[in-house]
């Protein structure tokens, strides 16, 4: 079993659905970090969550730490938030355990 | 500013051969790493460092040499390349380590090293 589980793996929607990927982690101590890789694959920081819930324009993230569990909210999603979404988890030897990531499309 | 700079961007060897991976990153950040990303699955730690002088295996470190001799940089050396080692290789930096474990530090990324083994 993956010690960390994104769902899901590939999602398709059209411009101006609400997005929410999913990540269960077995691992890790007390904070969860969102990243999004770019189709041309450069990757950036999104979120850095310890507790409850962060907003950046569009984006929303919120974590569970008794669940071990977190979610990634876009609103009105647009074409341009067409990435892959990776969640990461920080195990007690300083390294980061990551999920698969969520492939998302947003067709226009 | 320039961030966490990579090279090569892309590099193509033959079996046997050695080859050294650049990452420089000009924020003072004590903490550095290697990644690499193969199709399907999730960044693999190969090496990182908590500060300069210090390094430690990730979770595949084997054919990978790294060193810390600066803050500034940490290259990963590929001492006799294989096949599996094709991959794409990142390089990521963080003010410290503890930031990374409690959520307040943001990871820095490069741009990533495309590398075909032949």
């Amino acid at each position: 079993k993956n010690e960390v589980e994104q769902s899901p793996q590939n999602l398709t929607a059209q411009e101006g659905e609400f997005i929410t990927i999913n990540c269960s982690y077995s691992v890790g101590i007390s904070a969860l970090h969102w990243l999004q890789q770019h189709p041309g694959g450069g990757i950036v920081s999104l979120f850095m969550l310890s507790s409850g819930k962060k907003k950046h324009g569009r984006l929303i993230a919120t974590i569970n730490i008794q669940e071990k569990h977190s979610s990634l909210h876009i609103t009105a999603s647009h074409p341009r938030d067409s990435a892959v979404y990776i969640c990461a988890v920080p195990d007690s030897n300083y390294q980061l355990i990551w999920g698969a990531g969520t492939k998302l499309i947003i067709k226009p | 500013n320039a961030g966490v700079t990579q090279t090569p961007k892309f590099q193509v060897l033959k079996t046997g051969q050695s080859m050294t991976l650049q990452c420089a990153q000009d924020m003072n950040h004590e903490y550095m790493s290697w990644y690499r990303q193969d199709p399907g699955m999730g960044l693999r730690l190969i090496h990182y460092s908590v500060g300069a002088g210090i390094t430690d295996q990730g979770e595949v470190p084997n054919g990978y040499n790294v060193s810390r001799s600066t803050t500034e940089d940490f290259p990963l050396r590929l001492l006799s390349a294989a096949p599996s080692q094709t991959s794409v290789y990142f390089c990521a930096s963080s003010w410290s380590p503890s930031s990374v474990l409690r959520g307040t530090g943001e990871l820095f990324f490069g741009e990533g090293s495309r590398l075909t083994v032949l």
